[in-house]
């Protein structure tokens, strides 16, 4: 039962350029998205989310982009920062259900920043 | 910044055996969360809980799993007779109100032996 899915399992890029983290969605009662960063022996962290009446929502460096057609969302991570290596999780809810209470997470991706 | 914190880091049982763990809220948090995740797998939902009574849990979250907020501060989840599948990192998570993101601890680490 993967209603989100993220395919890359990992992705390396340089310093400077931009990250790119993809993640898809089955559910189409899912309204409400949201990307975690985690780091080793901690828990996730909220970075950005994103309602379905947006199609993007920015926060300094994190930009999130919806395409509710493809059930697709993506996190641009610009300038890319040695700090930002990290696993994200995409998250998705079903807001008429009492808000976020019962995210459901993606698989993550394992995001390499190379000095 | 206000923190969850969870207690202990890591937990080591024998199977058969019963296991609570701790989650502090952040103070002004109403609403209350267990996530799990097993080594490899994604972070799964397992309960939440508002107004001291569960609001929604998921098939995981069976007879063995139990929840309470005994002191109005801590938050336990409770595991009657562990299993070795019960394994895995147990994440507690608050949240001021609704249709905002969580706030997730760093976790506990439930090695069942």
């Amino acid at each position: 039962d993967q209603q989100v899915k993220q395919n890359s399992p990992s992705l390396s890029v340089q310093e400077g350029r931009i990250s790119i983290l993809n993640c898809d969605y089955t559910n189409s009662m899912f309204d409400y998205f949201l990307w975690y960063k985690k780091y080793p022996a901690e828990g996730p962290t909220f970075l950005i989310s994103i309602s379905s009446i947006k199609d993007k929502n920015e926060d300094g460096r994190f930009t999130v982009f919806l395409n509710k057609s493809a059930k697709h969302l993506s996190l641009h991570i610009v300038p890319s920062q040695p700090g930002d290596s990290a696993v994200y999780f995409c998250a998705a809810s079903d807001s008429s259900n009492f808000g976020n209470e019962k995210l459901t997470f993606g698989t993550g991706t394992r995001l390499t920043i190379i000095p | 910044e206000p923190e969850v914190t969870q207690t202990p880091s890591h937990q080591v049982t024998q199977m058969g055996q019963e296991v609570i763990l701790r989650c502090v809220p952040i103070s002004n948090h109403l609403y209350f969360y267990w996530y799990r995740q097993i080594l490899g797998q994604k972070v799964e939902f397992l309960v939440s809980f508002y107004n001291n009574e569960i609001s929604e849990k998921s098939e995981i979250f069976d007879d063995q799993f139990s929840v309470e907020r005994p002191d109005g501060s801590n938050f336990t989840l409770k595991i009657r007779s562990t299993k070795l599948e019960d394994s895995a990192m147990y994440f507690c998570a608050t949240t001021g109100w609704l249709a905002s993101p969580l706030h997730f601890g760093n976790g506990t680490r439930l090695t069942v032996t």
